[in-house]
């Protein structure tokens, strides 16, 4: 059974950094289109961070610079690594696989973890 | 960046009713688009994928149309379970975005 399972998320001060986790079971991270998506409070979904199986790499505007994807083949976990946070950093961030069929498509996601940037 | 476009952004709709959302894109992503259905407190759930392919285990009272900018979803004979926010999402770029969501709400 796929399962995802995020850590890592908490409140943090501005300028701060946090690093969050996805451990995975089920299928390997590393063979897998793996992202990280958030929501603020009330607000859309927002893709911030992809890696590829081949491991490249794309982030959305508002984090690049800031935001590391990576991965760990033999915890067969995912990480993204958040610095110099700002308010608007606030979400749920999801972690979530990616699968082919005619186009991309998220069909696993995790729980979701909460990031609060707040002094 | 492509900018997704969803309306209305809120309905009311009773059990049984069709509900049809739309989704626009900013430019044309031929069929590279979802659509997913959130309930409150969850992590969003696909729904339809490839613009008009039905995900598997999701009922065939959900339906997507459209193709380049224009799409739809479709839900004949809405159920309680329905009620929830509705997203499309393309897959068209490699930094994916969706739609601001449509929030279907009992009448």
């Amino acid at each position: 059974e796929v399962q995802l399972v995020e850590s890592g998320g908490g409140l943090i001060q501005p300028g701060g950094s946090l690093r969050l986790s996805c451990a995975a079971s089920g299928f390997t991270v590393s063979s897998n289109y793996m992202s990280w998506v958030r929501q603020a409070p009330g607000k859309g979904l927002e893709w911030v961070s992809v890696i590829y199986s081949g491991g490249t790499t794309y982030y959305a505007d508002s984090v690049k610079g800031r935001f590391t994807i990576s991965r760990d083949k033999s915890k067969n976990t995912l990480y993204l690594q958040m610095n110099s946070l700002r308010a608007e950093d606030t979400a749920v961030y999801y972690c979530a696989r990616g699968v082919y069929s005619s186009n991309w498509f998220i069909d696993f996601w995790g729980q979701g973890t909460l990031v609060t940037v707040s002094s | 960046d492509i900018q997704m476009t969803q309306s209305p952004s809120s309905l009311s709709a009773s059990v049984g009713d069709r509900v049809t959302i739309s989704c626009r894109a900013s430019e044309s992503i031929s069929n590279n688009l979802n659509w997913y259905q959130q309930r409150p407190g969850k992590a969003p759930k696909v729904l339809i994928y490839a613009a008009s392919s039905l995900q598997s285990g999701v009922p065939s009272r959900f339906s997507g149309s459209g193709s380049g900018t224009d799409f739809t979803l479709t839900i004949s004979g809405l159920r309680l379970e329905d009620f929830a926010t509705y997203y499309c999402q393309q897959s068209y770029t490699t930094v994916w975005t969706s739609g601001q969501g449509t929030k279907v709400e009992i009448k």
